[in-house]
Parts: structure tokens; sequence; C-alpha cells
């Protein structure tokens, strides 16, 4: 079946950098896109989400872009602290018809802050 | 506002047992379901529901059974354990149009 990818599964950068976080997805039925934030031993939390009318959007140091001709979503973060040390995972649903928001996730992005 | 709430968080079982895994939420979704992660994967969906009294298979259901009687409460059932249900199971809630699901702690299960 058709599923959400991830170019880069580790990711380290130093604090203060800003991180960039890949992700391709193949469904071009998906309108509607998620990052989560998964810590150890915790579940996923949601960061940010966009719909396919939209090619960007802009949170508290996080900014979601979003490339429907390539099929291309990333997670951009400001600032990176290392409390954003976590797995990024990227998510994508379709809204209409009998979805009913089932959401099909990526493999992850380990994200590794040094202070 | 305790959110969605799963017990137990850990549970080792042995080979042809049962269980039922808890999960309750308190912010009156009609959305629910039910994801395992095994070990440095992404999360694969067992079972949903989208409201009291109707449920249905996600992508990897064999092996397990959900109900859903009230808005709050989705267990989710293994009647008889293998070694490949060994991974860490979460629920999670939402609505229609809000798909930024609130996720559970999870529940650690080890099947031996």
């Amino acid at each position: 079946g058709e599923s959400v990818g991830l170019h880069l599964p580790t990711l380290s950068v130093q604090e203060g950098d800003n991180s960039i976080i890949n992700c391709a997805y193949s469904n071009s039925a998906s309108d509607y896109f998620i990052w989560y934030k998964q810590e150890s031993g915790k579940g996923p939390q949601f960061i940010i989400d966009i719909r396919s009318n939209m090619d960007k959007r802009q949170g508290q140091r996080v900014t979601v872009l979003l490339n429907k001709t390539v099929k291309h979503l990333s997670l951009q973060i400001a600032a990176t602290q290392p409390g954003d040390s976590a797995v990024y995972f990227c998510a994508e649903t379709s809204s209409g018809g009998t979805s009913y928001g089932k959401l099909t996730f990526g493999q992850g992005t380990i994200l590794t802050v040094h202070p | 506002n305790a959110g969605v709430t799963q017990t137990p968080k850990f549970r080792i079982l042995k080979i042809g047992q049962s269980m039922t895994l808890q999960c309750t939420q308190d912010m009156n979704h009609n959305y629910m379901y039910w994801y395992r992660q095994d070990p440095g994967m992404g999360l694969k969906l067992i079972y949903y529901s989208v409201g009291a009294g109707i449920t249905d298979k996600g992508e990897v259901p064999n092996g397990y059974n959900v109900s859903r009687s009230t808005t709050e409460d989705f267990p989710l059932r293994l009647e008889l354990a293998a070694p490949s249900q060994t991974s860490v199971y979460f629920c999670a809630s939402g609505d229609r149009g809000h798909y930024g699901y609130t996720f559970g702690s999870g529940t650690r299960l080890t099947v031996v």
C-alpha cells in the first residue's frame, strides 16, 4: 500500500542551530499532514499540521513546508534546543470519504541536539 | 484534564495467554484508534472506531479484537498472545477535521 517515508533516519545538530527534517509521501489522495514528536518512553505528541491547500504553516519555533508537486514535507525547527531531542514522525491522511482520519506514519527521524 | 489514559503501562504475557489493554479518553472525542509501534519503526493502525458501537479494522488487525460500548472507552483484546505481538501499544483519540490526535503514554507488552 501507499506509505509515508523519511529521507534521513538520524539528524545531529548543535544547540542553537536550525534543524530540518524531511518526509516523502506517496499517496496523492492525502490532503492533511501532521508532524509528531515522540520522546523516549512517551506517546507521540502533536507539533503542527498542514492542509494540502497550503504550502507553509508556522508555529512557535516550527515551520512545516509542503511541496505537493514532488510529494515532499519538511519540518523546520528554529534555534534547536536540547529539549527538542526526540523522534519526529510525519503522518498523512485523507480528510474526506471513508478515511475517518486514519493516519499513515513514516518511520521517524531521530533528532539529537548537542549542548 | 487527563486526556487519553492507558493501562497497564507494562505487561509480560506467556504465549497463549489473553489480556485486555484499556484506553479511556475524557475529551468526548468520537474517533479512537489503536496503534502498535515495533522497535525503530513508525506506528501501524490495528483498529479504529468512529463512535460508540462502530469499529473497523486497520492495517494489522490479526490477533486482536476491540469493542466500543461508550464514547470514553476503547479496549483492545489479545486472545492468544504470540511473540509477534511484542510491541508498544498506543491508543489515540480525535475528531473529524482535527487530526492532531492525542495519544496515550502507551502499554509496553512482551510475550514470552
